[in-house]
């Protein structure tokens, strides 16, 4: 899978919008851009994924750029449950079988919230 | 509660000890995965089952290490003569089959073993 590139930490206040970034210049025409949370002393959550346009869900937004090369998670109101790491991770759609199904996980963003 | 289970979720050890951990997935996810984590860093991936068969090893997996899931249900991580550097959280993941890779995948609260 391709590499991501984040930020390594951001800070928000609380009922504030976030819009924690994400680079991924070498992404193929086949890689769907997923985000994964981890909040403290939890396993990671999955939030949301995309391919080539804008996705809403009831966590989050995900703004993928024209060119794909980058793309953006948006929360719309942070709350101090939303302080977690939160991880930018390529897969390749590509359907291949038995092939690779891991997640390759960064270091990711580290999202603190102020109330 | 219908998420993925993980137990114990501490465990102590003494070096050189073999220590057994076990995953429960949600229960119609074809898919199980075991990751590791280490302070500061994200999870690595360790192995994949799709059903009982196990498709993919890490190299990080080394002969100490040992997972199976018969049946193909729950699943369990056997680590043999264990090394301080074992330490860290083991995750285990589950997911549906579907024809791509884009199923989300669902994680437990890990089983962190701290290793004496």
């Amino acid at each position: 899978d391709a590499k991501t590139t984040q930020p390594n930490s951001m800070e928000s206040n609380e009922e504030e919008p976030v819009h924690l970034p994400c680079n991924h210049s070498t992404i193929s025409g086949t890689d769907y851009i997923h985000w994964y949370r981890q909040l403290p002393s939890q396993g990671p959550e999955y939030v949301i994924h995309g391919l080539t346009s804008n996705v809403n869900n009831r966590m989050a937004s995900l703004a993928i750029a024209e060119d794909r090369k980058s793309s953006t998670l948006i929360l719309h109101r942070a709350t101090l449950r939303d302080a977690a790491v939160y991880y930018c991770i390529l897969r390749d759609g590509a359907y291949s079988g038995a092939g690779s199904y891991q997640l390759t996980f960064g270091k990711g963003t580290k999202l603190s919230v102020i109330p | 509660d219908t998420g993925v289970s993980q137990n114990p979720r501490h465990k102590i050890t003494k070096r050189g000890q073999n220590v057994t951990f076990r995953c429960d997935p949600i229960s119609e996810h074809n898919r199980l995965y075991w990751y590791r984590q280490t302070l500061g860093q994200g999870p690595e991936f360790l192995t994949y089952f799709q059903n009982e068969a196990q498709l993919e090893k890490s190299r990080l997996l080394s002969d100490r290490f040992s997972a199976e899931r018969p049946k193909g249900s729950f699943s369990t991580l056997e680590i043999q003569r264990t090394e301080q550097g074992d330490s860290a959280m083991y995750l285990c993941a589950s997911s549906l089959r579907d024809r791509g890779k884009n199923t989300e995948a669902f994680f437990g609260q890990g089983t962190r073993l701290t290793v004496v």
